[in-house]
């Protein structure tokens, strides 16, 4: 079975950083791309980024490019977003997605929040 | 890269069928065959439900359907049921610049 788990989340100041970490299992981690996709409150699905699953190709929103990191630990199954210079329109509910195809989300985590406000 | 564009909200009666519109440009759907769509319960995961314009995931009802004309893409739920109330996200691939992009979301009622 499936499962994606988020964790790191939680309340920073504006400027701060934060780095979000997804437990992956249940399947052959490397031979599937994973992306992060938020939501803020009551707002819509946004994708904020993308990463291979070799690790060599990794994409961003125009949103967090420059500010946002992407990576994965194939030895630990874990995929990872570090975030920083962070401002009050990061905040939200980040989830973690498999990608089917690559660009397909076929499985979701449940969600992490991220808070951003002084 | 703007979202696309979709209505806020359709409703139906149980038993009918809706379509959920999906808009884009030629930079994004009406240049690629790679659209899917999302289903998400409040306070759930999202679901996907149609992937590469037309085709379900396995498990996923034959009551979904997908299609694309142009630069717009549709969703049509056929047989419409108490537990298709949601919301509903279309996404389509938009190049290597932009990749990804979301559609603003739809609220489904069953009336």
């Amino acid at each position: 079975e499936v499962q994606l788990l988020e964790s790191g989340g939680g309340l920073v100041q504006p400027g701060g950083s934060l780095r979000l970490s997804c437990a992956a299992s249940g399947f052959t981690f490397i031979n599937y791309a994973m992306s992060w996709v938020r939501q803020a409150p009551g707002k819509g699905l946004e994708w904020v980024s993308l990463i291979s699953g070799s690790g060599s190709d990794t994409y961003y929103a125009q949103s967090v490019k420059g500010r946002f990191t992407i990576s994965r630990d194939k030895a630990n199954n874990t995929l990872y977003l570090q975030m920083n210079s962070l401002r009050v329109e990061d905040t939200g509910v980040y989830y973690c997605a498999k990608g089917l195809h690559r660009i397909y989300f076929d499985y979701w985590g449940l969600g992490i929040l991220v808070s951003v406000s002084s | 890269q703007s979202a696309l564009t979709q209505p806020a909200s359709v409703s139906g009666s149980p038993g009918q069928s809706i379509t959920i519109s999906c808009t884009g440009s030629s930079s994004d759907v009406g240049s690629y065959n790679l659209v899917s769509w999302y289903q998400q319960h409040p306070d759930k995961a999202p679901k996907l439900i149609i992937y590469e314009v037309t085709k379900r995931p396995s498990g996923v009802s034959n009551r979904f359907s997908g299609s694309k004309s142009g630069n717009t893409a549709s969703l049509t739920l056929s047989g419409l049921q108490a537990e298709d109330e949601a919301d509903y996200y279309c996404c389509s691939y938009a190049g290597p610049n932009a990749y990804l992009v979301f559609g603003g979301g739809t609220k489904v009622t069953v009336l």
